[in-house]
């Protein structure tokens, strides 16, 4: 099982540029969050999706952020432009969720720590 | 909405010692569960424990486990015999079984001392 990959690992940008972080969820799971860490805020949830369809979008900052899944295998969260206050770690998640309750554990990738200057 | 708080930034505890993380949350829902994570230098988030709100029995891996209220929406880590490698920032997460979201407190960095 290779976990949730996400990349790049490291990404440095000027203010205006855009940025997309990509991440390849489980193969088998059904759900995909992106989250936000940061010291003053901690973890922020960004998005959700399930079965490729996002549910809740309602942690995405502005509209200057987008995230799709355009499949089962994989996401993007774009910035665009991006800000110096967008700085971060981005984490993407994924879960395997039946028809019962929401009830299994995220698994994270090791995030994207994101700089913009 | 649902909000989760972890009263310790910061923790410290004796190799071999115990100790324990405290974590209370908010919630008007009776079913939910709940889960602690561990976040090491490498910044990977790593599960540790879950429980199920439904059950009384405390959740139990290892050297880790749980005390779990419901009635006083608290949900403690307890970390026996603790290890060097156990040194990272703990986060309490809860969720909603109606819910597709993770809802996280602000961590407390637990440190070990040799």
């Amino acid at each position: 099982d290779a976990g949730v990959i996400q990349s790049p690992r490291h990404e440095v940008t000027e203010m205006g540029q855009e940025v997309t972080l990509r991440c390849k969820p489980i193969s088998g799971h059904n759900s995909l969050f992106w989250y936000r860490q940061t010291m003053m805020r901690g973890l922020e949830l960004l998005i959700y999706f399930n079965n490729n369809v996002p549910i809740d979008d309602s942690g995405m900052p502005e509209d200057r952020f987008s995230a799709k899944m355009p499949n089962a295998s994989f996401s993007t969260l774009k910035i665009q432009p991006s800000e110096p206050r967008d700085s971060a770690v981005y984490f993407c998640a994924s879960a395997f969720e039946g028809h019962g309750p929401y009830n299994s554990p995220l698994h994270f990738g090791n995030g994207t720590r994101l700089t913009v200057t | 909405a649902q909000t989760v708080t972890q009263s310790q930034p910061e923790m410290s505890v004796q190799e071999a010692e115990t100790v324990t993380l405290s974590c209370t949350y908010d919630t008007s829902e009776s079913d939910y569960y709940l889960f602690w994570y561990k976040q090491p230098p490498s910044r990977q988030m790593i599960l540790v424990i879950r429980q199920e709100a439904y059950k009384q029995q405390n959740a139990t891996e290892n050297r880790f486990s749980v005390n779990f209220q419901k009635a006083a929406k608290s949900f403690s880590l307890k970390i026996s015999d603790s290890q060097l490698g156990d040194a990272a920032m703990y986060f309490c997460a809860y969720r909603s079984a109606n819910n597709n979201d993770m809802r996280f407190g602000a961590g407390t960095r637990l440190t070990v001392k040799p």
